[in-house]
């Protein structure tokens, strides 16, 4: 079946530095790998989004990577703002199979 | 132009009763996917609808049934409340079926259980 694992589960960056998110999935057919963000009280928010077709995916600050070989994603965010602090969860496929969440802090 | 909007924002409910969420989708959009997220965890899938019919179903007991009108809104229902159905629930809607297109979620349905 579907699975996502996600790591880490928690992270502190200093205001500025850059903060970087992995998933890993096990189903070779998925070819949709989205991130969202989730803040407090609010749905989760798509921010970036990547298909099988292409290795890395840039939107100002927030890149994607894909590596299919290895069945991996990343989620790279730099010039980390106290506003990026909230829950960022992977996914994968059309059914939206869900990582396991990172919280994300940004130290000011 | 309104996002997905989804109905109510919170409820009790006591063990063994029944539950109906509500939720529109975005403009535009005609496929709804509802999902449950337990306090700490991801969202887990558990249906989706399109064109007034179930079109996939993740790993969740017939408990849980819904409903897809010609407006596109849908409905989830949930029988025989347990304790354990206490979360987040949301609703996501997207332009087709396939995965081709995002997923927009609303803010959710926040259901207890007592």
């Amino acid at each position: 079946g579907e699975n996502v694992e996600q790591h880490p589960s928690t992270l502190s960056v200093q205001e500025g530095d850059s903060a970087v998110i992995k998933c890993t999935y096990s189903d070779s057919a998925s070819n949709y790998f989205p991130w969202y963000k989730q803040e407090l009280g609010k749905g989760p928010q798509l921010i970036i989004d990547i298909r099988s077709n292409v290795g890395e995916k840039k939107d100002q600050r927030i890149a994607v990577t894909l590596n299919k070989t290895a069945k991996h994603f990343s989620l790279h965010i730099t010039e980390t703002q106290p506003e990026d602090s909230a829950v960022y969860f992977c996914a994968e496929n059309e059914k939206l199979t869900f990582g396991t969440g990172t919280r994300l802090t940004i130290i000011p | 132009d309104a996002g997905v909007t989804q109905s109510p924002t919170h409820l009790i409910k006591t063990r063994g009763q029944q539950v109906t969420l509500r939720c529109s989708p975005k403009s535009g959009h005609d496929t709804v996917s509802w999902y449950q997220q337990a306090l700490g965890q991801g969202p887990q899938f558990i249906f989706q609808y399109y064109e007034e019919e179930e079109r996939q179903r993740g790993n969740f007991p017939d408990r849980f049934s819904g409903h897809q009108f010609p407006n596109y809104s849908s409905e989830l229902n949930v029988n025989a409340l347990l304790l354990g159905d206490s979360a987040l629930y949301l609703c996501a809607s997207s332009q087709d079926p396939l995965g081709n297109q995002p997923q927009h979620f609303g803010d959710g349905t926040r259901l207890s259980i007592l």
